[in-house]
């Protein structure tokens, strides 16, 4: 069975600091893959999505990039935090057309 | 521009109840709409995916419905529990473009005993 693990779970980070969030995805091979925001009151908010190793598409500009150096390896980074940039951050995988997206547990990231 | 739009927002209801949940959205081009559900501080655990061609489906006490033509889906949750309670989400993929999916802002379920 697949499983996808996101880690840490929560993170407190004072402003202008760096960021790696990593996922990783178990039991599927070229998944694709998916970094969301989650900010209370505004829905989930697309961030990153990835088809495959080195290819990365943003949706929103921002002071956040995304890489997959494996094919079920997806990172979410930063160089300088920003207040703005707090939030509950979710992967998600799917194999594409018409397949369900599976979740990871999710990152609270809380910005002092 | 595809919009999911989730009414109501918020829902309490006692135990035993049988209930629906809304979610409309304004480009009937789509791959599919799919359900989740979201627990506090969990993320999402996908319920059911309902493909363009397809009215509806079921699983156990959820059966969700398609109208394509009207742009609406709707959840039904037979006979609720407490342990139904938790936010459900609907995303719908949209055709034509990237299928990646657009997710309402979802409803609050209370169940209580």
């Amino acid at each position: 069975s697949q499983t996808i693990h996101q880690w840490p779970a929560t993170l407190v980070q004072p402003v202008g600091s760096p960021l790696s969030l990593e996922c990783t995805v178990e039991g599927t091979s070229n998944p694709n893959l998916y970094w969301y925001r989650q900010a209370a009151g505004r829905g989930l908010q697309l961030l990153f999505y990835s088809v495959g190793i080195g290819q990365i598409s943003s949706e929103v500009p921002q002071n956040l990039s995304a890489s997959r150096p494996q094919d079920r390896q997806f990172i979410l980074s930063s160089k300088k935090l920003l207040l703005s940039d707090s939030g509950f951050y979710l992967c998600a995988w799917d194999r594409g057309y018409n397949q369900p997206q599976h979740f990871g547990d999710g990152t609270r990231l809380s910005i002092l | 521009k595809q919009e999911v739009t989730q009414i109501p927002a918020a829902l309490s209801v006692p135990e035993g109840e049988n209930l629906v949940l809304n979610c409309s959205f304004t480009d009937s081009a789509i791959y599919n709409l799919q359900w989740f559900r979201q627990d506090p501080g969990k993320g999402l655990t996908s319920l059911l995916l309902i493909q363009s061609s397809q009215r509806e489906q079921t699983s156990g006490r959820l059966n969700a419905s398609l109208d394509k033509s009207s742009g609406r889906s709707t959840l039904y949750i037979a006979a609720s529990q407490p342990g139904d309670s938790a936010t459900y989400l609907c995303a719908v993929s949209a055709s034509g473009g990237s299928y990646i999916p657009t997710f309402g802002r979802g409803t609050s379920l209370i169940v209580h005993p």
